[in-house]
């Protein structure tokens, strides 16, 4: 079974600093998938950045990188240069890849607010 | 090009009474996923679907939910009778095969069940 750990339940960053939302990750599979979702107050779910487990290079979109540590099974987002738009929940996600099962496994999210 | 569409986005009911959620994934997309979120147990799967049929129902609470997907553009979740605690948001998500297969969210519909 799979389960994502994030330990931070709210976070204070002020605009224009960067900030790291934690994210830990439990498997025995050798393959498998990390995500990044955004859930503004509107409560629509905004897929964010994906790491694969098998990708050697850190992915980026953007503002968004995932600093991907595969010996500590971590996978923390980094948001650099912070806005009052990025105040949210985060939640960090993760597919099996051996199974083939496809269904995303979440953690309990963190909440950031972004101030001014 | 359209994201995933939920109907409808709000909806509020009796206990005891049927309710039918409907979600179109975005066109090309194989995989199709049921998800709810409440406070208490977060986000968690319900079903999902590949090329229309169901693979994993085992989030699915009990026998009063059903899911159905007729064709690839369309599909329902049905809660009969529905119960207080049934009252959370639903997510329709898809995905297309493929490296990464990104799940992209509806908007989700809010439940009240009173």
């Amino acid at each position: 079974a799979q389960k994502i750990t994030q330990t931070q339940p709210g976070m204070f960053v002020q605009e224009k600093e960067a900030v790291t939302l934690d994210c830990t990750y439990d498997t025995s599979d050798q393959s498998y998938g990390l995500f990044w979702y955004k859930q503004p107050s509107s409560g629509e779910m905004i897929f964010l950045i994906y790491q694969g487990s098998y990708d050697e290079q850190n992915a980026t979109e953007g503002r968004y990188s995932l600093n991907f540590q595969k010996a500590r099974k971590s996978a923390n987002l980094v948001i650099s240069a912070s806005q009052l738009g990025d105040s949210a929940m985060y939640f960090c996600a993760m597919t099996p890849g051996d199974t083939g099962r496809r269904a995303l496994t979440f953690g309990s999210g963190t909440r950031l607010q972004v101030q001014p | 090009d359209a994201g995933v569409i939920q109907s409808p986005r709000h909806e509020v009911t009796e206990m005891g009474q049927e309710v039918t959620l409907r979600c179109k994934p975005i066109s090309g997309h194989d995989y199709l996923f049921w998800y709810r979120q409440t406070m208490m147990r977060g986000l968690e799967l319900l079903i999902y679907f590949n090329n229309n049929v169901p693979i994993d129902d085992s989030g699915m609470p009990e026998d009063r939910f059903s899911a159905k997907m007729p064709n690839a553009s369309f599909s329902t979740l049905k809660i009969q009778p529905s119960e207080p605690r049934d009252s959370a948001v639903y997510f329709c998500a898809s995905s297309e095969y493929g490296v990464g297969e990104t799940q992209y969210f509806g908007p989700g519909t809010r439940l009240l069940v009173l």
